[in-house]
């Protein structure tokens, strides 16, 4: 089975721009979570789909944005950006939306604000 | 909401010893609890987790213990190779898929 993938690898972009990233997870995973990863505040929470509903939210301002589609497939969106918001984006998908399904990470998009 | 604190940040230990990094959080009602390690450049992956419902785990080499009570858990790595040296964050969770992830332990098993 083919993990977890996300498109693009690497993005560079300039403060006020949006931007969208892309996950696939794992054939028949419903489940799919987006994390913030930086070195001063570690991994968080931002949201999860399942079913292409919004089932929980971290505490991200309203410019981070996220959608899931029939296949399953999500995207992010962060408008505005802001210098602080360079991190690296994981998501991870899970085969059903309970706490007890492992959450398998894809490679992760590396975001830099300019 | 849930806050979890891990300890140590670093932790350095010799080929064959033993590694230790302990977890404590903060909302009873987090039910699950997985461990991630993230080896550099490479993104996170499960080696354990334990559920409310139970005190300890263990796969081989590594085991998970946890204290409702005292909202603590731990990770045991016995044994340790150059090969465990990544860092380790620890995660609670109270319902779907929202993870709370720890700060991490940088992990370095010298030969």
């Amino acid at each position: 089975k083919a993990g977890v993938t996300q498109t693009p690898r690497y993005l560079i972009k300039t403060r006020g721009q949006q931007v969208t990233l892309s996950c696939s997870p794992i054939s028949g995973h419903r489940s799919v979570s987006w994390y913030q990863q930086t070195p001063g505040q570690g991994l968080q929470f931002l949201f999860e789909y399942f079913s292409e509903t919004q089932r929980n939210k971290g505490n991200f301002p309203g410019r981070f944005s996220g959608r899931q589609f029939s296949n399953s497939r999500s995207e992010m969106n962060v408008s505005t950006l802001e210098l602080g918001d360079s991190a690296l984006y994981l998501c991870a998908s899970s085969f059903e939306s309970s706490a007890y399904n492992e959450q398998f990470f894809g490679p992760g998009t590396r975001l830099t604000v300019l | 909401g849930e806050n979890v604190e891990q300890h140590p940040s670093t932790l350095s230990v010799q080929e064959g010893d033993s590694a230790v990094i302990k977890c404590t959080y903060s909302d009873s009602a987090s039910n699950y609890f997985p461990w991630y390690k993230q080896e550099l450049g490479k993104r996170p992956q499960l080696i354990i987790d334990i559920r409310s419902n139970v005190g300890e785990k263990k796969d081989q080499r590594i085991a998970v213990t946890l204290n409702k009570t005292a909202k603590h858990f731990s990770l045991h790595i016995t044994e340790t190779q150059p090969e465990d040296s990544a860092v380790y964050f620890c995660a609670a969770s109270g319902g779907f898929q929202k993870l709370v992830f720890g700060t991490g332990t940088r992990l370095l098993v010298s030969p």
